[in-house]
């Protein structure tokens, strides 16, 4: 157990419509990254958050945003959802951007329809 | 380019060692990590090593680091069932997020 939570654990959507995607934060751990984890693949990096800013982004389209919020909660916003968006999203926690350990959530598993 | 490789599958007999190998592409690597993944589930840190380091034993497990092949491996000692899982090497990194870039990852599965 990590102690990051993410929320919901299971979602269905169908094309086009939009999905919001939470991650808590253990206290100290002011960065947080996304990774998008498709079926048989390893994750990839979506972006990173630290203190609120967007610290750097994967390649991913804008239609994948993200939000920090003060006590370092944070949120994966997609919108226009495709086919291909259907995967494990996974949140890790980490204190500082030099830290040498991410700590990963449990992911949020996303099926588009 | 970010591309680190693993073998897809390996199957080994309980109680015998579990070797899984990993390349690695950035040699300014800083640190190297090994996660677990069980179905349905979220990844396990398993153990990482820093990159002046050539070997770090944990319990049943021995990650080896040749830095001149960029080649990393985990060996598990007496592999239980438990330990069928889905093994991700990653790699952190040196730009300025600092992200992490795993590999495709190794299906180990344990015959009883």
């Amino acid at each position: 157990e990590t102690g990051v939570t993410q929320s919901p654990t299971h979602l269905i959507k169908t094309r086009g419509q939009q999905v919001t995607l939470r991650c808590s934060s253990q206290s100290g751990h002011n960065t947080v990254s996304w990774y998008q984890q498709a079926l048989g693949q390893g994750p990839q990096f979506i972006f990173q958050y630290y203190r609120e800013e967007e610290n750097g982004r994967g390649n991913f389209p804008p239609r994948f945003s993200g939000l920090q919020f003060p006590n370092y909660s944070s949120e994966l916003n997609v919108n226009a959802l495709e086919l291909d968006d259907s995967a494990l999203y996974l949140c890790a926690n980490q204190a500082g951007t030099f830290a040498d350990t991410q700590y990963f959530g449990p992911g949020t598993r996303l099926t588009v329809l | 380019g970010e591309d680190v490789e693993q073998s897809l599958f390996l199957s080994v007999r309980e109680g015998d060692s579990s070797v899984i190998n990993c390349t690695y592409t950035d040699s300014s690597s800083t640190y190297l990590y090994w996660y677990k993944q069980e179905p349905g589930a979220g990844l396990q840190l398993l153990t990482y090593i820093f990159s002046n380091m050539d070997m770090k034993q944990d319990q049943r497990l021995t990650v080896l680091l040749n830095k001149k092949d960029k080649h990393l491996s985990l060996r598990i000692a007496d592999t239980q069932t438990g330990d069928s899982a889905i093994y991700f090497c990653a790699e952190r990194d040196t730009s300025g997020t600092y992200k992490y870039i795993f590999g495709t990852g190794t299906r180990l599965k344990v015959l009883a």
